[in-house]
């Protein structure tokens, strides 16, 4: 199975601050057809799981404009321009390029 | 807007079949542009993908190795749900189970509410 490798474990940052997540991947997430199915998740203390990007920079519908995705075949970053108290939480790269689908094993994000 | 609604037991013995169903309004079981998966998530293992069903033309499932000799995925179109059943489930199996859609454009778009099952005595 390809291995997601998230960094770091925890993340404490002060409001209105930048935040940075990495995620490596133990092989290229290119598909066949060249797209990436490398997508990010937030999980709030409680909550089920909600996806902000897919394909590596594809915003969902709702996502705030501070969150944006990069990367390209085995490194990816998700970004959050501002950080606002409602970003509190996990986060969660995932790969859907191979089956079966593998997460990393998370990003705490908390507010200084 | 779709939504998935999860059902069954919270509680189950040791190498009994954990059982859950996932009922789907918004969206079509028979989709042709859809997948039906169940994902658990534990402090041990993070979160796993277990399986899914789909079709295309015809049904199809997947499994992941480390249970597949153990789970059972089926839809139900009469019910437009899913379900899941694990077999011989022993504690290493307590988690929270999600239920969620999957399409071609990657990762799961809408998950089921979880269902924290626990295997105890």
């Amino acid at each position: 199975d390809v291995v997601m490798t998230q960094s770091p474990l925890s993340l404490p940052v002060t409001l209105g601050q930048p935040a940075s997540i990495s995620c490596r991947s133990s092989q290229s997430l290119v598909y066949d057809d060249g797209s990436t199915h490398l997508s990010w998740f937030q999980q709030r203390p409680g909550q089920s799981p909600r996806r902000l990007i897919y394909q590596v920079s594809r915003r969902d519908s709702g996502v705030p404009d501070r969150f944006s995705g990069s990367g390209s075949g085995t490194d990816f970053t998700l970004r959050i321009s501002r950080v606002e108290a409602d970003d509190v939480g996990v986060y969660y790269c995932m790969q859907g390029t191979y089956w079966p689908p593998t997460f990393g094993g998370g990003t705490r994000v908390e507010i200084k | 807007q779709v939504q998935l609604q999860q059902s069954g037991p919270r509680l189950v013995k040791p190498s009994q079949t954990l059982s859950l169903t996932c009922a789907i309004s918004g969206d079509s079981v028979s989709s042709s542009s859809a997948t039906w998966n169940w994902i658990r998530q534990s402090p041990s293992r993070g979160l796993e993908w277990l399986g899914r069903t789909y079709f295309r033309s015809k049904w199809y499932t997947d499994y992941v190795v480390s249970v597949q000799s153990r789970i059972t995925i089926t839809p139900d179109t009469s019910k437009n749900q899913f379900s899941l059943q694990l077999k011989s489930v022993t504690p290493e199996d307590t988690a929270v189970y999600y239920c969620v859609r999957d399409t071609e454009e990657g990762g799961p778009d809408y998950w089921g509410q979880g269902s924290l099952v626990t295997v105890s005595s």
